[in-house]
This record gives structure tokens, sequence and C-alpha cells, in this order.
């Protein structure tokens, strides 16, 4: 069965700083990974997935996440934090169907 | 600009109340969904629609009757429902297995 684990519930970094938000991912085949972003009183919007094709997936915002198979892992990052950029972070994965696994999800802080 | 629409925004309603929920995407997708968000709980799958026919109810209370009278529009249902059931309530479209694009989603409130 699939499943995803965000870690940590809340993230702060400041101003300027770089972004990291871990994810991690079960999967008893090739998963697609995404990760989602979610502004105070809005849906879901994606940020980036993965697909199999470049292991470094670059998305919207200046965010990029790299998918580590050997860690299991497709962590996002930032180079630089942006007060734009407090929302709440969701990493999902799926098997290439309609169901798609989300994670509990990461609020991101930025401290000014 | 997500390309998927939701009404109401908020929505307010006793337990002995019928209210619908509407969702309406100008994608061109066939496949529809509807979550439930709630504080401190993952985002939770409740019915998917692929071209208009039912292919998951995620173990969800008859209170909520999800109907799809076509590709572009979803509804969801809703009568006599719980205090628990107050939630955001999220739409969700895609093509055939592809990414999925979502709704500003319903904050339901049940008195």
């Amino acid at each position: 069965a699939q499943s995803v684990t965000q870690l940590g519930s809340h993230v702060s970094v400041s101003e300027g700083a770089l972004v990291l938000l871990r994810c991690n991912y079960s999967s008893s085949v090739p998963p697609y990974l995404f990760w989602y972003v979610q502004y105070p009183n809005q849906g879901l919007q994606l940020l980036l997935k993965y697909t199999s094709a470049a292991t470094l997936v670059k998305g919207i915002n200046g965010f990029e996440a790299e998918f580590k198979k050997s860690e299991t892992s497709f962590h996002l990052t930032k180079p630089s934090a942006h007060m734009s950029d407090a929302a709440e972070y969701f990493c999902a994965v799926s098997l290439g169907d309609d169901k798609i696994i989300f994670g509990k999800g990461t609020r991101l802080h930025i401290l000014p | 600009e997500t390309g998927v629409t939701q009404t109401p925004r908020h929505l307010v309603m006793g337990m002995t109340n019928k209210k619908s929920l509407k969702c309406e995407q100008h994608l061109g997708h066939n496949a529809m969904y509807w979550y439930k968000q709630s504080a401190k709980k993952p985002l939770e799958l409740m019915f998917v629609y692929n071209f208009k026919e039912q292919t998951e109810n995620n173990s969800v209370p008859s209170r909520f009757s999800p109907e799809c009278p076509n590709s572009s529009h979803l509804f969801l249902h809703l009568h006599t429902l719980q205090p628990e059931d107050s939630a955001l309530y999220l739409c969700a479209s895609s093509a055939q297995e592809d990414t999925q694009y979502f709704g500003p989603g319903t904050r339901l409130t049940v008195l």
C-alpha cells in the first residue's frame, strides 16, 4: 500500500533563508509524486510532480524537489524564502491511477 | 484561475437541513473528485467519477450523496449532517489518470 509521511507539521524559516520540507513515501512500485500548496481559504495548487523522468523536478514559484529512490524521499526546497511562501504544503503519491494519497501537510511560517 | 469552481464558498446549515454543493470544471477533464479536509487530518478522498460513472466511494456515509450529470459538473447533496461533518469540501478534476486540479473549496459548518 502507498503512504506518505511529512516530517514536521510546522516549519519556520526566516525570509531569505533556505526552505526544506521533508516527505518520505512508501510504494511497492515506482510512484508518481506531487507537491501541492494551499494558501488560506483556497484549494490546493500543484507546485510540481515527479513522473519518473528527471529526478530533480522544478516547479512554480522557485520550488524544486528531488526524487531519491534509495532514501524513498521527495523533499521540497527553495533557496530563498519569501513572505508569500507562507502556506500549507502537501506531499502526495499515486500509482498513476485516479487515487492520490496525501500527507498530513506541513505549515510553512516565514519570519521577517 | 484554476479552471475548477465551487459554490457556495461558505455554507452554514442545521442538522435537519438539505443543501447541495456544486462543482464545475472548465478544463475538459473526464474525472471529478470530492475530498473532505478536516483540521489536523489528512485529505480524505470521498468519491471519484470517471466519465460520469462513480468509480470510488470511500466508505462515505449515506448522508452524503454525489451526483455527476455530465463530465463538467459534480454535486454533493447533503442531508441530516452531523457537527463532525463540518470541514472544507474540495472538488478536483483530472484528465484520465493525470494530475488533479482543485477548486477553492466550500467551507461547511454544521450547527
